[in-house]
């Protein structure tokens, strides 16, 4: 049972390149987000989607784009990556029903230079 | 605007002692109170949850104590074993928020033996 999973692990990007992370969940949750983690700020909204088909920005979506491309997946891309985009990004999944718990992945360490 | 405010930032406990962190929150629409816990490198994964009809609820070693007046909460370990050694968040979100999590900014726990 894989849960969420995250691909790459680990991305170093130099400023103004692109790049889309990706993530898949196999638990047939209908909700699915994607935070960044950063130093002393804790874990940050980016985007959400709370079915297939939906998405709507979160607390910091300046800067990425999202597409639920269908139930299991959610992907997040940097158009043009910049070294304020330089983060651990998580996506997450949930049943969308009464918070119900949210498992995540196991991140992308992104650095932009 | 940071909406759920955590501390301490870091803690240090001996084996067997007692670690509380705290939350306190703005958001009086916040009906869902969860704690996760983070290992380096992997990705959160919840710990215990409490809505604000109770005032306190335990599993295991890990009890949250909630103040609806006070909109504030915190964890308790019992008995703290050095595999407690994490980083803690506590988050809240709203029944009808689509489970969107607010995070805390997280608390770096080492129990020394």
């Amino acid at each position: 049972n894989a849960g969420v999973t995250q691909t790459p692990k680990f991305q170093v990007l130099k400023t103004g390149q692109s790049m889309t992370l990706q993530c898949a969940q196999d638990m047939n949750h209908n909700s699915m987000y994607w935070y960044r983690q950063d130093p002393g700020m804790g874990l940050r909204l980016i985007y959400y989607s709370a079915s297939e088909g939906t998405t709507d920005k979160g607390e910091v979506p300046n800067g990425y784009n999202v597409s639920r491309l269908n139930k299991r997946e959610f992907s997040l891309r940097l158009e043009s990556a910049a070294p304020s985009q330089t983060s651990v990004y998580f996506c997450a999944s949930s049943l969308g029903q009464l918070n119900t718990e949210a498992f995540f992945g196991q991140g992308t360490r992104l650095t932009v230079v | 605007q940071q909406q759920v405010k955590q501390s301490p930032q870091s803690l240090i406990v001996q084996k067997g002692g007692i670690p509380i962190i705290n939350c306190a929150y703005e958001n009086t629409a916040f009906d869902y109170f969860p704690w996760y816990q983070q290992f380096p490198g992997k990705g959160p994964a919840l710990l215990i949850a409490i809505r604000p009809d109770v005032s306190e609820k335990k599993e295991g070693r890990f009890t949250i104590s909630f103040n609806k007046s006070a909109k504030q909460f915190s964890l308790h370990i019992m008995d703290s074993q050095p595999g407690d050694s994490a980083t803690y968040f506590c988050a809240a979100s709203t029944d009808f928020g689509n489970e969107k999590l607010t995070f805390g900014t997280g608390t770096r726990l080492t129990i020394i033996p």
